[in-house]
């Protein structure tokens, strides 16, 4: 079993709609969540973190967190195109590691 | 604020040989980690240095190396080198604290290896 798990994609959403990607981990230890966006032939970029389970919203975009479950989601309102780019989905494994663990990532297309 | 910084950007390589990538992080980071990604595999962790001391690594083979200076700048080395190495080597900076805005990663644009 993976450590982060993610579909790989493509998820082909139309643009206004809203995105949901997901993400689950195996280590029930783990403390912090990233979300972090890709552009091809780009580095990766943070765009939302969360540690406490329930909804935290950032402009277009919402972390969801649930550690019972295991399972991390994000959601972008009002998908744009300038949104189509791979989602990396990453855990931090318990205070005081700097490891975080990625996940394959899930490439979104938003077609105009 | 200037951002985390790698050089080189493209490296070119044959079997056997060794190869050193260089990371400046931000100023004011003490955390430098290191990744290796690949189409198959994903981002993978390499280790991570603080203060100059490694306080984490991953499952790479002894080959990998890296280490940290003073001013925070990292180096990694990777000696006889295999086909498999070729990758985009990522660093990125953090505060490295626990907890909070200090283990945010930030990248830095990465050195392309290919190995031939």
């Amino acid at each position: 079993q993976k450590e982060v798990e993610q579909n790989s994609g493509p998820l082909s959403v139309p643009e206004g709609a809203i995105a949901s990607l997901n993400c689950t981990y195996s280590d029930r230890g783990s403390q912090s969540f990233f979300w972090y966006r890709q552009y091809s032939g780009k580095s990766p970029e943070l765009i939302m973190f969360i540690y406490s389970n329930g909804d935290k919203e950032d402009g277009r975009f919402t972390a969801q967190l649930n550690k019972a479950s295991q399972y991390v989601s994000l959601l972008i309102r009002d998908s744009q195109p300038s949104d189509s780019a791979t989602y990396l989905c990453a855990v931090n494994k318990g205070t005081g590691f700097q490891k975080l663990v990625f996940g394959t990532g899930t490439r979104l297309l938003v077609s105009p | 604020k200037a951002g985390v910084t790698q050089t080189p950007r493209y490296l070119i390589k044959t079997r056997g040989q060794q190869v050193t990538l260089s990371c400046s992080p931000i100023s004011g980071h003490r955390s430098v980690s290191w990744y290796q990604q690949t189409p198959g595999q994903g981002l993978q962790f390499l280790f991570e240095y603080f203060s100059e001391t490694q306080r984490n690594k991953g499952n790479f083979p002894g080959r990998f190396s890296g280490r940290q200076f003073s001013n925070s700048r990292s180096e990694m080395n990777v000696s006889t080198l295999e086909l498999g190495d070729s990758a985009l080597y990522l660093c990125a900076s953090s505060l490295g604290g626990t907890g909070g805005a200090d283990e945010k990663l930030f990248f830095g644009s990465g050195t392309q290896l290919s190995v031939l």
